[in-house]
């Protein structure tokens, strides 16, 4: 089954430092979106692509984030200079284009900055 | 404000019980609300979705009811099921589900055997 992957499930850093995480949509699925949530809390939406075009971005996305998807395929989600505030899950999820179409998330990565 | 409010935080329901979540929505321009159903260590996984324009919708044991005048619409889980324990979301989206989905907070449901 190739449903939505992102890699890596864990990751614990230091704050300041750089993190990268990725995301492989389910194939032939044209929109990417990508979700923040915190323990407790439902997701938050952070940005979406169709194909490689980001087209919305939420004000949670910070100048220390950012997201791109290259070839409409993967995408990667780089924060710098983490902080403790942005411990979280962080959820890719995609979709086929169309306004009836479902969004199905992956199982995401955990990020932990001390 | 884009706000979805979402109640009980947390809910237990003898199996074979009904466990009804409700959520409250102020943005009359949402014409989309799915129900996400999650698992610990999982991701969010569609579970039922409804639009506007119709007051319910059924898929087995699972039934939205949807007020359009209250801004309300509420989850049903009939008959509920050990293996229904999880965390339930409602969400909404402008533009179908194609587009941002706004989350509630979340429900815990237990359902005890």
């Amino acid at each position: 089954d190739t449903g939505v992957s992102q890699n890596p499930r864990h990751k614990i850093t230091k704050r300041g430092q750089n993190v990268t995480f990725r995301c492989d949509p389910i194939s032939e699925h044209n929109r990417l979106y990508w979700y923040r949530q915190t323990l407790g809390q439902g997701p938050e939406f952070l940005t979406y692509f169709q194909n490689e075009a980001q087209l919305e971005k939420s004000r949670l996305l910070s100048d220390r984030f950012s997201a791109e998807r290259p070839k409409g395929s993967f995408s990667t989600l780089e924060i710098q200079r983490t902080e403790q505030g942005d411990s979280a899950m962080y959820l890719c999820a995609s979709s086929l284009g169309g306004q009836r179409k479902t969004q199905y998330f992956g199982p995401g990565t955990r990020l932990l900055v001390l | 404000q884009q706000q979805v409010k979402q109640s009980p935080q947390s809910l237990i329901v003898q199996k074979g019980g009904i466990s009804i979540i409700n959520c409250a929505y102020e943005n009359t321009a949402f014409d989309y609300f799915p129900w996400y159903q999650q698992f610990p260590g999982k991701g969010p996984a569609l579970l039922i979705a409804i639009r506007p324009d119709v007051s319910e919708k059924k898929e087995g044991r699972f039934t939205i009811s949807f007020n359009k005048s209250a801004k309300q619409f509420s989850l049903h889980i009939m008959d509920s099921q050990p293996g229904d324990s999880a965390t339930y979301f409602c969400a909404a989206s402008i533009g179908g589900s194609a587009r941002q989905l706004t989350f509630g907070s979340g429900t815990q449901l237990t359902v005890l055997p």
